[in-house]
């Protein structure tokens, strides 16, 4: 079947712009997470949904960094007045509840922030 | 909170080899433990997961991990590496969140390269 898709696979913004990224979760799986992959800070919990409210948002890094779910299915990481040190790949998890350290990951989105 | 450290930023092997790959965590509980694997530009695959029960725990792609609780560690193991096993190898320790969810706190990685 399907697995965890996300787009676009690769973003270069200029310093100050927002950009959205997708997430698209595999079908039934009601729990999403986003992760972040930079050089400098590994790979790092950003947000966490459970169907469409995000219990958990404790790893979001500042007020520019906003996500949404919408249909318990498709979510948008937001990031407003891009940073350079916003640059890093951010991946998507999605799992079932029940099985909720069976995380599967999606490729990924590479921002570039120049 | 909980961290997860391999010592190992690069490793290289021969093909046919074999393999291991260090994972040390620091966790109060029980600890639920994985192992993904990265290959260029793609996502993370979960190659095993560690719960509970028999301490040995075999994977996909041949792996097999050991959870020995005296050491806090979750070594990775091949008994023969193929070229295509080449990647970077991530350890993560899984952790309960608000709303019954659950965060993994990565290591920081181990990039694999096989000599043919």
């Amino acid at each position: 079947g399907a697995g965890v898709s996300q787009s676009p696979s690769n973003k270069v913004t200029e310093k100050g712009k927002d950009v959205e990224l997708r997430c698209d979760p595999i079908s039934g799986h009601t729990a999403l997470y986003w992760y972040r992959q930079s050089l400098g800070q590994g790979l790092e919990f950003l947000i966490y949904f459970q169907g469409n409210s995000a219990p958990d948002k404790s790893g979001l890094p500042s007020d520019r960094f906003s996500a949404e779910r919408t249909g318990g299915s498709v979510s948008t990481l937001t990031i407003q007045r891009t940073q350079q040190e916003d640059s890093a790949v951010y991946l998507c998890a999605s799992s079932l509840k029940t099985r909720s350290y069976e995380q599967y990951f999606g490729p990924g989105t590479r921002l570039t922030v120049t | 909170a909980q961290s997860v450290t391999q010592p190992d930023i690069h490793i290289t092997v021969s093909e046919g080899a074999s393999l291991e790959l260090r994972c040390n965590y620091s966790y109060g509980a029980t600890p639920y433990l994985f192992w993904y694997v990265q290959s260029p530009g793609q996502g993370l695959q979960l190659l095993l997961k560690y719960f509970s029960g028999d301490t040995l725990v075999q994977g996909i792609k041949g792996f097999e991990a050991e959870f020995k609780r005296s050491q806090s560690s979750f070594n990775l193991r091949k008994p023969s590496v193929h070229w295509s096993d080449a990647a970077e190898y991530f350890c993560a320790v899984g952790e309960g969140l608000t709303g019954g969810g659950n965060k993994l706190t990565f290591g920081t990685g181990t990039q694999l390269k096989v000599e043919l």
